[in-house]
């Protein structure tokens, strides 16, 4: 089955780090470029951050960048966010999303379930 | 960045009827435009790329049009599954950006 499953999700507090997981299955993880996208409570989408099917490219929204690290692990199936000096505004569900394309077209045509990241003290 | 508006922010439509939904790019995004589907507690679904194509497994009920500024997303005749929050997303300009969603609502 052809899925995308994130994990790492939780409580954190302000100034603090969290990293993401996203296992993908179903498909030739390699040959896609791979995003995060967030749902703040009751808000629409933001995209947060995108890598090249062979990790050797990588975009921040401004919002994230200098904080958050985007990586993958073609060896795992694996995507990764990695979450610094994080802030209340960064409070919400994160989404991994499967691009059509090995380097980023830019819409997204598999997502996985979400996971929550709450920053508050 | 591109600013997305999508109306109405609220759709109270019948099972069986037409859904219209709109959706404004601030400026031109020629025919980079896709959208997706939401229900509560769920991921976000593809239903429409290039403004009107529809992607794999998507029933031929939804359709997609426009070109430039102006998008609108056509549900032809609701389904009970249809009720759900609805996204436009440009993506002809970095960084990508997504409409406010409109949710449509059973009436």
């Amino acid at each position: 089955e052809v899925q995308l499953l994130e994990s790492g999700g939780g409580l954190v507090q302000p100034g603090g780090s969290l990293r993401l997981s996203c296992a993908a299955s179903g498909f030739t993880f390699s040959s896609y470029a791979m995003s995060w996208v967030r749902q703040a409570p009751g808000k629409g989408l933001e995209w947060v951050s995108a890598i090249s099917g062979s990790g050797g490219s990588t975009y921040y929204a401004d919002s994230v960048k200098g904080r958050f690290t985007i990586s993958r692990d073609n060896s795992k199936n694996t995507l990764y966010l990695q979450m610094n000096s994080l802030r209340a505004e960064d409070t919400a569900v994160y989404y991994c999303a499967k691009d059509p394309g090995m380097t980023p077209y830019w819409y997204f045509d598999l997502w996985g379930r979400g996971t929550l990241v709450t920053v508050s003290s | 960045e591109i600013v997305m508006t999508q109306s109405p922010a609220t759709l109270s439509v019948s099972p069986g009827e037409r859904a219209t939904l709109s959706c404004r790019a601030s400026q031109s995004v020629s025919s980079n435009l896709a959208w997706y589907q939401q229900k509560p507690g769920q991921a976000p679904r593809l239903l429409i790329y290039g403004a009107s194509t529809r992607a794999t497994g998507i029933p031929a009920r939804f359709s997609g049009s426009g070109s430039g500024t102006e998008f609108t997303l056509t549900i032809s005749s609701l389904q009970s599954e249809d009720f759900a929050v609805y996204y436009c997303q440009q993506y002809n300009n970095w960084p990508v950006t997504f409409g406010g969603g409109t949710k449509v609502e059973i009436k």
